[in-house]
C-alpha cells in the first residue's frame, strides 16, 4: 500500500493564480481532510468528506474548493491564490471508526508571492 | 480558549532524561485521544493512542484523566531520536472532527 499520497511536494504560485493539490489514498478509507499547518497554529481543518459526493467545510474553507468523485481521491482547489494561503497542506484519512488514527500524506509546502 | 491546549515549549533535555508533556482539552464529550509525532518538515504521525486506563509502549507512557480533562505522555530514557513536535489530538464523540494542539517541540542533546 502507498497509502496516502500527495502532489506536488512544492509549488510557488503568483497571487492571483489558480491551482489543484492532488490527494489519493489506497486504503479504501471514507473519511478524507485536508489541513494547513502554519507555525505556532498547529493543524487547522480545511475541508473534509465522509464519503464519495458528500464535502464538508472545515475551519478555515475560505478560498478553497474540494470534490469527492470516488471513493481513493480528493483534490483541493485554491481558486485565486493569496499570500495568506502561504503554508503547508497535509492531506489525510481513515476508516469511519472513531477510534482510529488518521493517515497523513507528506504534505505540499505552497509559496504565494 | 482553544479546544486542545499544549505547553508549546521547547524543552531541553539530556539524554537519558524523562520528560512529560500535559495536554489539556475542553470538551467533556471527547471520545478518542491521541499522540501524534511530528519531524520537522515531515507529516504527522500516530505516536500511540491513549486509553482511559493508561497505556504504554516501550519507554512511552500515556494516561487520561477525564474528570481534570487532561493526558499526559512520558518519555523515559529519552533518545537523540526522541526530537520532534509532539501533537496532542482529541476527537469528540460522534463527531468527524480531529482536534489537534499545536505541539510541544522537545530537543533530546547528547
Amino acid at each position: 500500500n502507498a497509502g496516502v499520497t500527495q502532489t506536488p511536494k512544492f509549488q510557488v504560485l503568483k497571487t492571483g493564480q489558480s491551482m489543484t493539490l492532488q490527494c489519493a489514498q489506497d486504503m479504501n478509507h471514507e473519511y478524507m481532510s485536508w489541513y494547513r499547518q502554519d507555525p505556532g497554529m498547529g493543524l487547522r481543518l480545511i475541508h473534509y468528506s465522509v464519503g464519495a459526493g458528500i464535502t464538508d467545510q472545515g475551519e478555515v474553507p475560505n478560498g478553497y474548493n474540494v470534490s469527492r468523485s470516488t471513493t481513493e481521491d480528493f483534490p483541493l482547489r485554491l481558486l485565486s491564490a493569496a499570500p495568506s494561503q502561504t503554508s503547508v497542506y497535509f492531506c489525510a484519512s481513515r476508516t469511519d471508526r472513531g477510534t482510529d488514527t488518521q493517515y497523513f500524506g507528506p504534505g505540499t509546502r505552497l509559496t504565494v508571492l | 480558549r482553544k479546544e486542545v491546549e499544549q505547553d508549546p515549549g521547547p524543552f531541553n533535555v539530556p539524554e537519558g532524561a524523562t520528560v512529560a508533556f500535559n495536554c489539556t482539552y475542553s470538551n467533556s464529550a471527547s471520545q478518542s485521544f491521541f499522540w501524534y509525532r511530528q519531524d520537522c518538515r515531515k507529516e504527522p504521525k500516530l505516536l500511540m493512542s491513549v486509553y482511559s486506563s493508561g497505556n504504554e509502549d516501550g519507554r512511552f507512557t500515556a494516561q487520561l484523566n477525564r474528570a481534570s480533562q487532561y493526558i499526559s505522555l512520558l518519555i523515559r530514557d529519552s533518545k537523540l531520536s526522541d526530537s520532534a513536535t509532539y501533537l496532542c489530538v482529541v476527537r469528540p464523540t460522534g463527531g468527524f472532527k480531529t482536534i489537534f494542539g499545536a505541539g510541544t517541540r522537545l530537543f533530546v542533546k547528547a
